[in-house]
């Protein structure tokens, strides 16, 4: 089974903070992905990447950034944490084309 | 870039009754339609999808069905049970995305005993 693990299941941050989130899978998946999941919103994304060293702009990047320096590991940043920033992150991984996704358990991400 | 609008937001019905959640999406040149159940607490997890050069799938009591020309699919429950209660949410991909997905709200399915 596709194991896809999150660092932290809960995370309470001070705003201005800097905030590492990381992901890791286990099935040599190429693509990875990172999405904020609201009441509402549905899953948003936000960064993905198809490659060791790649990253491609979602539909919310503003005030993210990732990292993807070995193929297993994907690291979401905030580089200031602002309260507009609390949310449930889920990250997950697949192994291209049109190959079902695979999600981590989420981290619910609180700012204050 | 892609547009994926759900309906309903919240459904709620009775033990063995149907559920229909539908949803459109913006960009013609999306071609393949998964659905993704997240039960309370839990990941999400496909359930179904669908390519654009098939109409219809089925597979037990759920089935996906897509009309390219009108540009939108649904996911049909038949005799719902207690544990088909969950959020349900639709995407669209299309060729070249880098299999990137763009997910609909999502609909909170209510099966009453």
């Amino acid at each position: 089974d596709v194991k896809v693990t999150q660092s932290s299941r809960y995370l309470v941050k001070r705003t201005g903070e800097k905030v590492f989130l990381e992901c890791v899978q286990d099935m040599d998946h190429e693509n990875m992905f990172w999405y904020r999941q609201d009441p509402g919103l549905g899953l948003r994304l936000i960064y993905f990447s198809y490659d060791v060293k790649m990253k491609e702009k979602g539909d919310i990047p503003e005030g993210y950034s990732v990292s993807r320096e070995k193929k297993e590991r994907f690291s979401l940043i905030l580089e200031s944490a602002s309260t507009n920033q609390t949310s449930m992150y889920l990250c997950a991984s697949s192994s291209g084309g049109y190959d079902e996704q695979f999600f981590g358990p989420g981290t619910r991400l609180t700012v204050l | 870039g892609e547009n994926v609008e759900q309906h309903p937001s919240t459904l709620s019905v009775q033990e063995g009754d149907s559920a229909v959640i539908k949803c459109t999406y913006s960009d013609s040149a999306s071609n393949y339609f998964p659905w993704y159940k997240q039960e309370l607490g839990k990941r999400p997890q496909l359930i179904i999808d669908i390519r654009s050069n098939v109409g219809e799938k089925k597979d037990q009591r759920i089935a996906v069905t897509l009309n390219k020309t009108a540009k939108h699919f649904s996911l049909h429950i038949t005799e719902t049970q207690p544990e088909d209660s969950a959020v349900y949410f639709c995407a669209a991909s299309r060729r070249g995305s880098g299999s990137r997905l763009t997910f609909g709200e999502g609909t909170q399915l209510t099966v009453n005993p």
